[in-house]
């Protein structure tokens, strides 16, 4: 059975600091794609990365995809209490099957 | 911008009942997907969708489920005899030919009773 492994499960910080999520597995996927779901909505597509140690930046955040496709990590610059929510991974297997990890609930305080 | 719907946002209905969940994805997609996440938990994978046909399922989509796409643009989940377990957000999804962006309805709050 494919899992992804999200830590840590909270993370509670000061606005201003920086800080880094992670998500492991031990199978190897075609892409991982980090989400951000709000309560009660549909989670919202953030980034995807495909090739072996890409990093894509959006803003303050930075995405890295390892280098054998098992493991990413999410680092946040500078958070601001809008960055506060539930961070989800979610793995492309290679026969159209998405694997989601359990999430980061990340609280910045003001 | 173009954007996945579900209706309804939330339905409730009787054990044993059958309900069916609709949704309309991004007109240009191929490919579509349902979610289901009983509250508190994680995100799961029902089924994926392509050309008409299943492409792949989980465990948890077992004979009492089936999806559909009865014109051009629904795709449909049905549940024939809910239970009690099956009450969950559930989640459509599509995704176009060209690369992994999957982008997500707002999801039907299903409440079996």
């Amino acid at each position: 059975t494919q899992l992804l492994e999200q830590s840590p499960q909270f993370l509670s910080i000061q606005e201003g600091e920086n800080l880094t999520v992670y998500c492991n597995s031990s199978s190897v996927f075609s892409s991982l794609q980090w989400y951000r779901q709000e309560p009660g909505e549909g989670p919202v597509l953030l980034v995807t990365v495909v090739t072996g140690g890409e990093v894509k930046k959006l803003k303050r955040l930075t995405f890295q995809f390892g280098d054998a496709r098992k493991d990413s990590s999410l680092h946040i610059t500078a958070a601001q209490p809008g960055d506060t929510g539930l961070y989800l991974c979610a793995g492309f297997t290679g026969d159209d099957k998405i694997i989601f990890g359990k999430g980061t609930r990340l609280h910045i305080l003001p | 911008e173009p954007e996945v719907t579900q209706t309804p946002s939330h339905q409730v209905t009787q054990m044993g009942q059958e309900v069916i969940l609709r949704c309309v994805p991004i007109s240009n997609h191929l490919y579509f997907y349902w979610y289901r996440q009983i509250l508190g938990q994680k995100v799961e994978f029902l089924v994926s969708f392509y050309n008409n046909e299943i492409s792949e399922k989980s465990e948890i989509f077992d004979d009492q489920f089936s999806v559909e796409r009865p014109d051009g643009s629904n795709f449909t989940l049905k549940i024939r005899s809910t239970k009690l377990e099956d009450s969950a957000m559930y989640f459509c999804a599509s995704r176009d030919r060209v690369g992994y962006e999957q982008y997500f309805g707002p999801g039907t709050r299903l409440t079996v009773t």
